[in-house]
Parts: C-alpha cells; sequence; structure tokens
C-alpha cells in the first residue's frame, strides 16, 4: 500500500519549453502533496505545498510563475517548469500524505530526472 | 523555525556489525513527528522508521530501532546486523503534528556498508 507514482521518470527538453511532471497517489487519496527538488549529494529541497482544489503555497525564493503546481484531485498534483533553462535541470520528488489512516507521514515517488539542454 | 542537523556526512560499516547515526533537532513545538528516511542510490524515498514524540518508547522496526530523546532533542538510529542492501543516503525528518505539514530534512549521511 500507499504507493506514489510520477510521469515522467527522466526527460530531456530543449531551452525554453515546458515541462510537465506528474505525481499520482496509486491506492489512497491525498489531502497534500508536496513538491521537492534535489540537487546530486543534497538534501530534498521543498518547492512547494498543493492542496486539492486550491492554490500551491510556494516556499521562499521559488518562482511561483516559473513552476506551476495544479492539485486538480485527491490523488493527483502536477508541476510544469515554464520556459526552462539549463539551471532547472534536477531531480523533482513527489510525496502525498494520506486523507485518512496515517495522515502524518508522507509517501514519496520515485522521482523525476530533468534534463534541459 | 525548526532545523534538522546530521553531524555525519558519511559513515561505514562491515557487513553483520551494527551502526548508529546521529541526528538532532530544534524546535519550541512540543507535539511532533521524527523519521529516518533512506534513499538508496535509486533515489526513492523509502520510510525507514517513524516516531511520535509524545510516546516515550522508542520506535523500533526489525534491524531498525531508534533512540530518541526528547529534552536532548536528539534522535538518532540504530541499524543492527548491517546488509548490504542497507547502503545509502539517511535522511533524519522532522514534522509539526497537524497533519498534511511539511518535512524538514537534515543534510543526509551516506551510509555504506562493506563486504
Amino acid at each position: 500500500g500507499a504507493v506514489v507514482s510520477q510521469h515522467p521518470s527522466w526527460v530531456i527538453c530543449k531551452s525554453g519549453t515546458s515541462v510537465k511532471i506528474e505525481c499520482r497517489s496509486l491506492d489512497f487519496q491525498a489531502t497534500t502533496m508536496f513538491w521537492y527538488r534535489q540537487f546530486p549529494k543534497q538534501s530534498l529541497m521543498l518547492m512547494a505545498t498543493s492542496n486539492e482544489g486550491s492554490k500551491a503555497t510556494y516556499e521562499q525564493g521559488v518562482e511561483k510563475d516559473k513552476f506551476l503546481i495544479n492539485h486538480a484531485s485527491l490523488t493527483l498534483s502536477t508541476l510544469t517548469v515554464t520556459s526552462a533553462h539549463p539551471e532547472d535541470s534536477s531531480f523533482y520528488i513527489c510525496s502525498a500524505a494520506p486523507l485518512a489512516g496515517v495522515r502524518d507521514t508522507q509517501y514519496f515517488g520515485p522521482g523525476t530526472r530533468l534534463t534541459v539542454l | 523555525a525548526q532545523t534538522v542537523t546530521q553531524s555525519q556526512p558519511e559513515m561505514s560499516v562491515q557487513e553483520a556489525e551494527t551502526v548508529t547515526l546521529s541526528c538532532t533537532y530544534d524546535t519550541s513545538e512540543n507535539n511532533y513527528y521524527l523519521f529516518w528516511y533512506k534513499q538508496p542510490p535509486s533515489r526513492q524515498m523509502i520510510l525507514v522508521i517513524r516516531q511520535e514524540a509524545y510516546k516515550q518508547q522508542n520506535a523500533t522496526e526489525n534491524r531498525f530501532s531508534v533512540n530518541f530523546q526528547k529534552a536532548a532533542k536528539s534522535f538518532s538510529l540504530k541499524i543492527s546486523d548491517s546488509q548490504l542492501g542497507d547502503t545509502a543516503m539517511y535522511f533524519c525528518a522532522f514534522m509539526r503534528e497537524g497533519g498534511s505539514e511539511k518535512l524538514v530534512f537534515g543534510k543526509g549521511t551516506k551510509l555504506t556498508v562493506n563486504p
């Protein structure tokens, strides 16, 4: 149980294009999903918190117009990197907090490696 | 604001031996949760163990156990009978009580289990 998927697992795109990453909770409903960014050999950095049906809350220093987050349902959140540049290349990870059951635990997706050329 | 400190960037242990990873945190909250997550080379984050601050009893999960010292704000992870598959980055994390709160991570400890 408590499986979170991400799609795609990796993506390569040209500078200036937009990329959408999906995060799905497969066997539970999630009130809240979180988006993290991780650079090599570093810890996870929280980018934003996403609640179903409402606007995402972004961490300080994260450009909301560049990293668009949509949480359309209790099982799906998407992160769109708009006008991507090489410095946006990173590993993006989502997590989901269950609506019921063990609510104070987050379950993580397998991550998406983004490379911007 | 809460902070989590892992003072050991890297550690190594021989297979079948025991190793302890350190974690300290700073918070003014009284009720909260602490976690250890494992990130193997696949980079999938895996929950290892979870501790509620209001529980005095230390959490255990098979070969993994914690030493939770609330007054000292310390939360160490002990891995017994280390296995090659335990090789990974280990992150200590803090979460305020309240449901769907964000995790605050430490910088991680890279653990290598040697054959």
